[in-house]
């Protein structure tokens, strides 16, 4: 089993829509969220990050975490067809080396005009 | 800016040939990662540098080696190429105690035939 799990998708809404895209984790020691964009044939870029539990809002980007239920969500608002792109989310324990970011595989979204 | 570049977008080589892949950051970034892209795989971490010739490896280092001789500059070497090297090959750098923002570099697409 993966430590870290995501439905791959492909995932194609109509603009405008609410996007839920999640991720599911067994490492009860992730401290560090993230969630990473990536265009095509482009490489990902930091979205957001969230530590600990909670929620986290940056514009039409709401990123959720729920440490009970090892489930992470990225929610995005009125979708853009410039929001199409592949979405990572990446999680990281608080202590240890750099090498501890595990990373999704990855969900792709297209957002239709 | 920030950028992380990486020498080739492209490359196509035989079996058995030596493959080197450069990256360089311009961030003054302590850390410098190389991971390879699969589809269902997600991003898996091939080796990483904390220092000028510090390394450690990470998931999948076997068949690779790398080389960290400036502080700006991380190469990825294929010692002897085979066709399950191919792959998308992504660099990436951070700061020291900041591996969760990792900054990409646009991925060099290698094929070995």
């Amino acid at each position: 089993q993966k430590e870290v799990e995501q439905d791959p998708g492909p995932l194609s809404v109509p603009e405008g829509a609410i996007v839920s895209l999640n991720c599911t984790y067994s490492n009860s020691a992730f401290q560090y969220f993230m969630w990473y964009r990536q265009y095509s044939r482009k490489g990902p870029e930091l979205l957001m990050y969230t530590y600990s539990s909670g929620n986290k809002e940056d514009g039409r980007f709401t990123a959720q975490v729920d440490k009970s239920s090892k489930y992470i969500s990225l929610f995005i608002r009125d979708s853009q067809p410039s929001d199409s792109a592949t979405y990572l989310c990446a999680m990281k324990t608080s202590s240890g080396s750099a090498r501890q970011l595990t990373f999704g595989s990855g969900t792709q979204l297209t957002v239709l005009p | 800016d920030v950028k992380v570049t990486q020498s080739s977008r492209y490359l196509v080589k035989r079996t058995g040939e030596k493959v080197f892949l450069e990256c360089v950051q311009d961030m003054d970034h302590e850390n410098m990662f190389w991971y390879r892209q699969d589809p269902g795989l997600g991003l898996r971490l091939i080796y990483f540098s904390y220092d000028v010739k510090m390394k450690e490896k990470g998931d999948i280092p076997e068949g690779y080696s790398v080389s960290r001789e400036k502080k700006e500059r991380f190469s990825l070497i294929l010692e002897s190429a085979s066709t399950n090297q191919t792959s998308m090959y992504l660099c990436a750098s951070s700061r020291a105690g900041n591996s969760y923002e990792q900054y990409f570099g646009p991925g060099t697409r290698l094929t070995v035939t």
